[in-house]
C-alpha cells in the first residue's frame, strides 16, 4: 500500500519556465508534507515543507500547494534553472512521536538551457 | 557544522557475507533514522532511534538486519547474511525536531 505517489517519473522543462511536480497521498493523518531534492550520488536535501493546516507555502522560487480535499500537493519552481535538474521526492510526515517520512517514488526534473 | 556522514560510500559483497554500515549523525541530534532505496523506487523507512533507544523498527525487512546506536551517538546497520535483494542505497538521517530530517550521502550496497 503506497501512501505517497508521484505518478510522473520524469519532467522536462525549458530554463526560465515553470516546473510543476505533483504528488498524491492516501493517508489523512500526515501532519506535514516535505519536498526533498536529490542529486546523483548525494543524499536527499530538504527543500520546502507545508503543514497540513496550510494550503500554500512559499520560499523564494519554490512554492508548495496543498489541496487536502483532493489529497494532492504540488511543487512549483519559477523560474526553473538548469541547476534545479535533480530527482524530487515528496514525503508525508506521520503525526505522533516517530517522525518517520513516507516517500513517493520521485520525479526526475530536467531543466534545459 | 558537519552534516550526516555515512561509511562506506560503496560496498560490494557476496551473497551470504556480512556488511556493516555506519552513520554519524549531526552532533546533538537525538533522532536518527535509517532508510533504503531499492532499484530507483521510493525511499523506504527502516527504523528510528531516539538517542540509544529504538523508537520504531517497523520498516526492518527481516531479522537479518540489526541496527544499533550504542551511547546514542553513531549508529551501525548490520546485514547478516546478505541476500541479493538487499542491494540498494541505504540512507541515514538525523533530526532534532522530528520534522526536518538531514540525510547523509548514502551507502550503495551491492550484493552479488
Amino acid at each position: 500500500d503506497q501512501q505517497v505517489k508521484q505518478n510522473s517519473p520524469s519532467l522536462s522543462v525549458q530554463e526560465g519556465r515553470i516546473s510543476i511536480l505533483n504528488c498524491d497521498y492516501t493517508n489523512s493523518m500526515f501532519d506535514y508534507f516535505l519536498w526533498y531534492k536529490k542529486y546523483p550520488a548525494e543524499g536527499p536535501t530538504f527543500l520546502i515543507s507545508i503543514s497540513s493546516i496550510k494550503d500554500k507555502n512559499e520560499d523564494g522560487r519554490f512554492t508548495v500547494f496543498l489541496n487536502k480535499s483532493a489529497k494532492h500537493l504540488s511543487l512549483h519552481i519559477v523560474p526553473s534553472q538548469p541547476g534545479d535538474s535533480a530527482v524530487y521526492f515528496c514525503a508525508g510526515h506521520g503525526s505522533g512521536n516517530t517522525g518517520k517520512l513516507i516517500f513517493g517514488q520521485g520525479t526526475t526534473l530536467q531543466v534545459k538551457p | 557544522e558537519a552534516g550526516v556522514t555515512q561509511f562506506p560510500s560503496h560496498s560490494v559483497i557476496e551473497k551470504g557475507q556480512t556488511v556493516t554500515l555506519r552513520c554519524d549523525p549531526i552532533s546533538g541530534h537525538d533522532n536518527l533514522y535509517w532508510y533504503r532505496r531499492v532499484m530507483g523506487k521510493e525511499i523506504k523507512f527502516l527504523l528510528h532511534f531516539v538517542k540509544e533507544s529504538k523508537q520504531d523498527e517497523s520498516g526492518m525487512p527481516n531479522n537479518r538486519f540489526l541496527a544499533e546506536r550504542t551511547g546514542g551517538t553513531y549508529s551501525t546497520l548490520k546485514v547478516q547474511p546478505a541476500e541479493l535483494e538487499d542491494s540498494g542505497v541505504y540512507f541515514c538521517a538525523s533530526s532534532q525536531d522530528r520534522v526536518q530530517a538531514f540525510f547523509g550521502q548514502g551507502t550503495r550496497l551491492t550484493v552479488v
